[in-house]
């Protein structure tokens, strides 16, 4: 089975503090993706990132990193001195294959809030 | 701008009434997905298309209608039949018929409520 867990519903911090969102997932895929969105309140999901599963790599992009560690199937997303700006839903998501198909599986989804 | 327009953005429908979601992309992509978004439930998969004039069952297909006649436009239909339909639904598009190495592109949403 295909399964995205991201165990903090909401969490909020203050400006310029650093957060780490979780994902965990479950894939009996030997090749797979990962994404993370951000869900602002506007309500359209803006893609973050793609991390394949052959890459355990970090990545660092501005303010935000990503953690793939392939021996825990987690996923995590770190904001470096967050903003007002980051708030917003993020969702860590993975595919899933279904004979011809790709889809998409999300997680719940995890609220950040910053307050100044 | 290329992108994916949803309208309307809200909706409002009687119980027992049919209603049509419009989804449409100018990005020349092949894929397409409907998503249903419940507070605390993240994103389920309604229907999908990988081509014109094909679609498939998604994780929550029941009381939900699609078509795809032309390559821009997956609309998508809630039919009385849809128990609990007030939600918020995305649509979203991709390149080719897997995802693998490209992301998904998504519309703006239209929150659908049943009055």
């Amino acid at each position: 089975a295909q399964k995205v867990t991201q165990a903090q519903t909401e969490i909020s911090v203050v400006e310029k503090e650093d957060v780490t969102l979780d994902c965990v997932y479950e894939t009996r895929d030997t090749t797979y993706y990962l994404f993370w969105y951000k869900q602002p309140p506007s309500g359209e999901l803006v893609f973050l990132i793609r991390r394949n599963s052959f890459d355990e790599q970090n990545e660092i992009s501005g303010r935000y990193s990503w953690n793939f560690q392939k021996s825990t199937s987690s996923f995590n997303f770190t904001i470096t001195a967050s903003q007002v700006v980051d708030s917003a839903v993020y969702f860590c998501a993975l595919i899933r294959h279904t004979g011809t198909a790709s889809k998409l599986t999300f997680g719940t989804g995890t609220r950040l809030q910053v307050t100044l | 701008d290329g992108g994916i327009t949803q309208s309307p953005k809200y909706l409002f429908r009687k119980e027992g009434q049919n209603v049509t979601l419009s989804c449409e992309q100018n990005l020349n992509h092949d894929a397409m997905y409907w998503y249903r978004q419940d507070p605390g439930q993240g994103l389920r998969l309604i229907y999908y298309s990988q081509i014109v004039n094909d679609f498939q069952k998604g994780d929550i297909a029941e009381g939900y209608s699609v078509s795809r006649e032309k390559k821009e436009s997956f609309p998508l239909t809630v039919t009385s039949a849809q128990k609990n339909p007030t939600a918020f639904y995305l649509c979203a598009s991709s390149v080719g018929q897997r995802l693998l190495n490209t992301e998904a592109f998504f519309g703006q949403g239209t929150r659908l409520t049943v009055v």
